[in-house]
């Protein structure tokens, strides 16, 4: 399995400049979330989707940040416009479905953000 | 979600059992622990989830209490790989998101 899929790994940009992060969930995982850690805030979840709807949203910091989930197998994360105190490692985890006892979450490696 | 109690960290030689603790003494019935952990600059890993039972798969084991209020992630023979940050999450079935308390940080020592 090539499992949860992100990219770009890394990303340095300037500050008011458009972000996207994308997230590739593994084949027939039904469920997608996007986390950000931060050393002070540790993990926290931004949002998710189930069947590619999206289902909780109360994670996102704030209007600058949106979240798309086109179709099963690709989701962005979009930050516009970016700002410092954006700069974290951002997350996407799937599972095969939300809600169900004992489902586990697989995460990505995650994109390292630096907004200058 | 029940909250969760961890040392902030430990450490452990190479080779010998890695036992990690973790209280949730507000744990309610349906709730489910969990165990992750995450290799520096890598995501989170899922190691193993139990309701009351003792569980083992080919990474660890958990031994959950009796009375659920505690629970430890037991490494048999721990290495250098296992040097990680190790988070015990309580999560109920309706619960969609994992939270993520501040974890054990595991060193292992050669």
């Amino acid at each position: 399995d090539a499992g949860v899929i992100q990219s770009p790994r890394h990303e340095v940009t300037e500050m008011g400049q458009e972000v996207t992060l994308r997230c590739k969930p593994i084949s027939g995982h039904n469920s997608l979330f996007w986390y950000r850690q931060t050393m002070m805030r540790g993990l926290e979840l931004l949002i998710y989707f189930n069947n590619n709807v999206p289902i909780d949203d109360s994670g996102m910091p704030e209007d600058r940040f949106s979240a798309k989930m086109p179709n099963a197998s690709f989701s962005t994360l979009k930050i516009q416009p970016s700002e410092p105190r954006d700069s974290a490692v951002y997350f996407c985890a799937s599972s095969l479905f939300q809600g169900r006892v004992g489902e586990t979450q697989y995460f990505g490696p995650g994109t390292r953000l630096l907004v200058l | 979600d029940a909250k969760t109690t961890q040392p902030p960290s430990m450490d452990c030689a190479e080779g010998r059992a890695a036992n990690l603790p973790c209280n949730h003494s507000t744990i309610s019935g349906n709730e489910y622990v969990y165990w992750y952990r995450q290799i520096h600059s890598q995501g989170p890993q899922y190691i193993i989830h139990g309701l009351k039972n003792n569980e083992t798969n080919e990474m660890a084991s958990l031994i959950i209490t009796e009375d659920r209020k505690s629970s430890t992630l037991i490494l048999p023979h721990a290495t250098l790989r296992d040097t990680a940050v190790y988070y015990c999450i309580v999560r109920g079935s309706s619960a969609r998101q994992l939270t993520f308390g501040s974890g054990t940080q595991l060193t292992v020592l050669p």
